[in-house]
């Protein structure tokens, strides 16, 4: 059974870095073809993709946010940790680590919201 | 630019079908991937490559594509498949994205 799930603070104040991480357990990310990603889904609004992180250390970032993110990943912890700097109240949102195979995001953890207020 | 164009809103009758789209330039080249999004719950894979379910995703859904156009279609659409639809797919480079979303409702 593969499962997910998120952990950080759910306040952060503008200018901060937000620092995420995803738990998992029902795989490993020592296996070929297997990755996590992290999607983002602002109060009423679209899912957005950010970032993602394959077995073999390939990481792949939103191209609009490249420059604040940070993927990586600890195997031996089954823990991938994600990292964005300088938070603006539009960057609140709940967010969503996903377990991702030649099927897409498979899997996905409940989220959790970071609201970025001052 | 890559980009997922999804219409806002479909609506259908109960026991109908109904097609949801999505469009963009990645659809040439890579499969879509389809969630379900109930409120307050995280997105469900329900349909991924050409026409492929996960375990556990009724028949009723089914996905198809052709050139530049992914759908998903629901055959019987049931009053629980009220929901968000939201299509994904990756360009060249590897990123990924996705689609606004389409609120379907089943009336």
């Amino acid at each position: 059974q593969i499962t997910l799930k998120e952990s950080g603070p759910t306040l952060v104040k503008p200018t901060q870095t937000l620092t995420l991480t995803c738990t998992f357990s029902g795989f490993s990310l020592s296996t070929s073809g297997v990755g996590v990603g992290w999607i983002r889904q602002p109060p009423g609004k679209a899912l957005e993709w950010l970032a993602l992180i394959y077995w073999n250390d390939d990481k792949r970032y939103s191209p609009s946010l490249k420059s604040r993110l940070t993927i990586t990943k600890d195997t031996s912890k089954n823990q991938v940790v994600l990292t964005m700097t300088n938070m603006d109240p539009v960057d609140t949102a709940t967010y969503y680590c996903a377990h991702v195979s030649r099927a897409g995001f498979e899997y996905w953890g409940q989220g959790t919201l970071v609201t970025v207020s001052s | 630019s890559s980009e997922l164009t999804q219409d806002p809103a479909v609506s259908v009758a109960l026991g109908q079908t109904v097609r949801i789209t999505c469009q963009g330039d990645s659809l040439r080249s890579y499969y879509a991937s389809w969630y379900q999004q109930k409120p307050g719950q995280a997105p469900v894979l329900v349909i991924y490559g050409k026409n492929n379910r996960p375990s556990g995703i009724p028949d009723r859904f089914s996905g198809s594509s052709s050139g530049n156009t992914a759908s998903l279609t629901i055959t019987g659409a049931q009053a629980e498949d009220e929901a968000d639809y939201y299509c994904n797919s990756r360009d060249s480079s590897g990123n990924h994205l996705f689609g606004g979303g389409t609120k379907l409702t089943v009336l």
